[in-house]
């Protein structure tokens, strides 16, 4: 069973770096696609970035293109998620997900990123 | 990109009613990859609907999903306390995955 538990939020000032970690300690994720979504207070679910299960295949959404890096280690049973020049608007609860296909079946709690200065 | 609009914004029933959810797409959604998902405050997202008709493991019957192309529903048949929440769609055909703004259902 895959769970899920996100770390490395936090209060960052804008063009600031933060990473992001996915801890699976069900050690099953390595045969998902993991993706990371986020939650800006108040609004809706928005999709970040989605990765193959070994890493071939990425895609992100287009605010966060050549700012946002996400990677995985299966060794580890861990994600990630570099992020780069990061903006007010970057600020939300970012979750940790993951499925066989690109659906997200699986989900973490969420780690506040706060951007600001 | 794929634009996903829910409707109505908001719903507001009282338990044992119906609630009837629409997701529309801006273009059509391939092999009907399109999920719902249940959001409640201070919980990560759950997974109610996969492949616009397959219920997720443990998802009580009342809840059912239809459509195909671009057009997309969810129902509840009768609703229960804990089914007040919001209930995002997202289309998993096509990057980038898309979410629809989302529908709150709301004690009357």
């Amino acid at each position: 069973e895959v769970q899920l538990v996100e770390s490395g939020g936090g209060l960052v000032q804008p063009g600031g770096s933060l990473r992001l970690s996915c801890a699976d300690s069900g050690f099953t994720s390595s045969t998902y696609w993991m993706n990371w979504v986020r939650q800006a207070p108040g609004k809706g679910l928005e999709w970040v970035a989605i990765i193959k299960q070994d890493g071939s295949d990425i895609h992100y959404v287009a605010s966060v293109k050549g700012r946002f890096t996400i990677s995985r280690d299966n060794a580890q049973n861990s994600m990630y998620l570099q992020m780069n020049s990061l903006r007010v608007e970057d600020t939300a609860v970012y979750f940790c997900t993951g499925g066989e296909g690109w659906t997200s079946s699986y989900w973490g709690q969420g780690t506040l990123v706060t951007v600001s200065s | 990109e794929i634009v996903l609009t829910q409707s109505p914004g908001t719903l507001s029933l009282s338990p044992g009613e119906r609630a009837t959810l629409s997701c529309r797409a801006s273009q059509t959604i391939g092999n009907n990859y399109l999920a719902w998902y249940q959001k409640k405050p201070g919980q990560p997202p759950r997974l109610l609907i996969d492949d616009a008709t397959t219920r997720a493991d443990g998802i009580p019957d009342r809840f059912s999903g239809s459509g195909s192309g671009t057009d997309f529903t969810l129902t509840i048949t009768r609703l229960e306390p804990e089914d007040f929440a919001v209930y995002y769609c997202q289309q998993c055909a096509t990057a980038p995955l898309t979410f629809g703004g989302g529908t709150k259902v709301e004690i009357k």
